[in-house]
């Protein structure tokens, strides 16, 4: 069974520009989770999506936006970027919403803004 | 709010020998904890659980955590290190009985693993 594939897996963008994620989930997952992870702030959660509707949300400004669609992929998408947003995001798959099902990482994607 | 402590940034170990990677814990109720591991330029990969049960869990790659409810701590264990296992730990928790269910996790800052020869 394939698992989580996130693309682009590297990119760079300018200040003030806009960057969309893509992460495609193992299949039959439902619930994808986005985290970002940086030097500074480690590993922290972004939003979780379930049947396409917003299940969670982390400590991010309206900048950061997500969604999910019917087939349970997901993109996220970063606005009017700063230098701060230079970091990996982490997609993550599971089965179900229930609390003790582990969560699958996909590889990343390695966002750079200058 | 849920918290994760790994108060060692780095723990160094020589091959064949026991390993340790520590753990501590904060959340209202009963917690889920996982272990992850992080490869460079990889994702995490999942090392193992504690849901319920049996206080001492058994994970991939020979891995194992003992879970303490008293000392809130999950200890991350490996009998016999390899030099294979040098990676980035991270240890996470999750609440119990969250509104909606949901599958957001606090990570600990993560502990460096360097087995040499």
């Amino acid at each position: 069974k394939a698992g989580v594939t996130q693309t682009p897996r590297y990119l760079i963008k300018t200040r003030g520009q806009q960057v969309t994620l893509s992460c495609s989930p193992i299949s039959g997952h439902r619930s994808v989770s986005w985290y970002q992870q940086t030097p500074g702030q480690g590993l922290q959660f972004l939003f979780e999506y379930f049947s396409e509707t917003q299940r969670n949300k982390g400590n991010f400004p309206g900048r950061f936006s997500g969604r999910q669609f019917s087939n349970s992929r997901s993109e996220m998408n970063v606005s009017t970027l700063e230098l701060g947003d230079s970091a990996l995001y982490l997609c993550a798959s599971s089965l179900s919403l229930a609390s003790g099902s582990e969560q699958y990482f996909g590889p990343g994607t390695r966002l750079t803004v200058t | 709010a849920q918290s994760v402590a790994q108060p060692e940034d780095q723990v160094n170990v020589a091959e064949g020998n026991p390993l340790t990677v520590k753990c501590t814990y904060s959340v209202s109720g009963n917690p889920y904890l996982f272990w992850y591991v992080q490869y460079p330029n990889r994702g995490l990969q999942f090392l193992l659980k504690y849901i319920t049960g049996d206080n001492l869990v058994k994970g991939s790659y020979g891995f194992e955590a003992e879970f303490n409810k008293s000392q809130t701590s999950f200890h991350l264990k490996k009998p016999s290190a390899l030099v294979s296992d040098s990676a980035l730990y991270f240890c996470a928790v999750r609440a119990r009985g969250l509104t909606g269910g949901g599958n957001k996790l606090t990570f600990g800052t993560g502990t460096q693993l360097k087995v040499e020869l």
